[in-house]
């Protein structure tokens, strides 16, 4: 079956550490790969994608995602966080020529002063 | 600016009532999504239409109902019939991208709607 699993549900930091939040999809093909993330109460902003070519995509805010083929993951790195970075996060997948999108279940995001 | 609208943003509702969830896009996407997100689940697809007067059921369809009679429009209703409708509501639209080996979509979100049932 396809899913999508982020397997920390969540994760605290401290302000200016390194971030690393983890993907792993299981799919028949590769996907096409998306971050999203959501602060309280509001709907979801789009990070980065990742459709082909380079597996090091950048985004906004200082992210970026690395997709590994031979591990199934696409992980979400950002060098030093900011306190604004606290807030929950959201991998997607999408199959090729389909509207569907599939979500892990979130990995919510503390930053410690 | 182009983007999605929802309202209203928070929505109370009576046990056994029927309530209709707004969304609407000026964005010129052609499909439009519902889906419904509780604590710890991400996001569950309800319903989903990929052009006017199309519309197919998504993960947990049972209890919701959905119209397309625009293309900027995609109300959701929530009926007597779902059993746990307390949740959060988020409304997205889609744009097909040409892409390398076919095409894929980005989805565009909203800002959700809360719905309590008392």
């Amino acid at each position: 079956a396809q899913s999508v699993t982020q397997p920390d549900i969540h994760i605290t930091v401290s302000e200016g550490a390194s971030l690393e939040l983890r993907c792993n999809y299981s799919y028949g093909a590769t996907p096409y790969l998306f971050w999203y993330v959501q602060s309280p109460g509001q709907g979801l902003q789009l990070l980065l994608k990742y459709f082909s070519g380079d597996t090091l995509v950048q985004g906004i805010k200082g992210f970026e995602a690395e997709f590994k083929r031979s591990q199934s993951s696409f992980n979400l790195r950002k060098p030093s966080v900011h306190w604004s970075d606290a807030a929950e996060y959201f991998c997607a997948v999408a199959p090729y020529n389909n509207n569907d999108m599939r979500f892990g279940a979130g990995t919510r995001l503390t930053v410690k002063p | 600016d182009g983007g999605i609208t929802q309202s209203p943003k928070y929505l109370f509702r009576k046990e056994g009532q029927n309530v209709t969830l707004s969304c609407e896009q000026n964005l010129n996407h052609d499909a439009m999504y519902w889906y419904r997100q509780d604590p710890g689940q991400g996001l569950r697809l309800i319903y989903y239409s990929q052009i006017v007067n199309d519309f197919q059921k998504g993960d947990i369809a049972e209890g919701y109902s959905v119209s397309r009679e625009k293309k900027e429009s995609f109300p959701l209703t929530v009926t007597s019939a779902q059993k746990n409708p307390t949740a959060f509501y988020l409304c997205a639209s889609s744009i097909r991208l040409r892409l390398a080996g076919g095409w894929g979509n980005e989805q565009f979100f909203g800002p959700g709607t809360r719905l309590t049932v008392l």
